[in-house]
């Protein structure tokens, strides 16, 4: 199958920093990402869907300015968690597919904890 | 809200046994998944079934389709120990866009030695 690679897996921040994630897919152009956000115990929750060149697509609730999707080039897109607080404290998951009407290849998941 | 349901919640079974997990969906869909979590890692895709399919199988696991009740299973048989993790359904199709995946809420799955 396809790789998607995310990065950091696991990072812990200060309150009010800014935190940033890729999600990049290895062997593959991937026109569209989708980012994820998972509570413990819990299903994942789609944040946004991340366009290449073009602005993302926000799901009902999530903050945009709070959530900033960047998806420069065919093969990475950015989550950039700005000025976090603990409550944004989460599991994060991106996805990316080959060509539509596929499955979706998920990244490994960045576990965020702001302290 | 969109999100499916699945049943049951939480699911414990002996080695060797069946398992078996349903779940729900409220829209139309052009394809459901099923995929595995194991604790605090990534998604593994298990197997995809169209909307046009009714039954579909993979190994171990037997997945099935009822389009007209919103409505699929996942069977996995004889289960090994290895097996323990999350299981969730998810359904794409929403507005259009395959690939963007509502998932349902998932059963935890533990299967004892």
């Amino acid at each position: 199958g396809a790789v998607v690679s995310q990065h950091p897996s696991r990072v812990i921040c200060k309150s009010g920093t800014s935190v940033k994630i890729e999600c990049r897919s290895l062997d593959f152009q991937a026109t569209t990402m989708f980012w994820y956000r998972q509570f413990p115990k819990q299903s994942l929750m789609l944040m946004a869907t991340s366009n290449e060149g073009s602005k993302a697509t926000y799901e009902q609730g999530v903050e945009k300015d709070k959530f900033l999707i960047n998806h420069a080039s065919l093969t990475l897109s950015t989550l950039t968690v700005t000025s976090a607080h603990p409550e944004d404290s989460s599991f994060y998951i991106c996805s990316a597919s080959r060509v539509v009407d596929t499955e979706a290849f998920f990244g490994q998941g960045t576990r965020l904890t702001v302290v | 809200s969109q999100q499916g349901e699945e049943d049951p919640q939480a699911l414990s079974i002996q080695e060797g046994e069946n398992a078996t997990m349903n779940c729900s969906y409220k829209t139309s869909i052009n394809n459901l998944q099923w995929y595995r979590q194991n604790s605090g890692r990534g998604l593994v895709h298990l197997i995809l079934i169209r909307s046009n399919e009714r039954e579909k199988h993979s190994g171990r696991l037997r997945v099935t389709l009822d389009t007209s009740k919103k409505s699929s299973s996942l069977l996995i048989t004889a289960s090994r120990a290895a097996d323990t993790a999350s299981y969730f359904c998810a359904t794409d199709g929403v507005g259009g866009a395959t690939n963007k995946l509502i998932f349902g809420t998932g059963t935890l799955l533990a299967v004892q030695p």
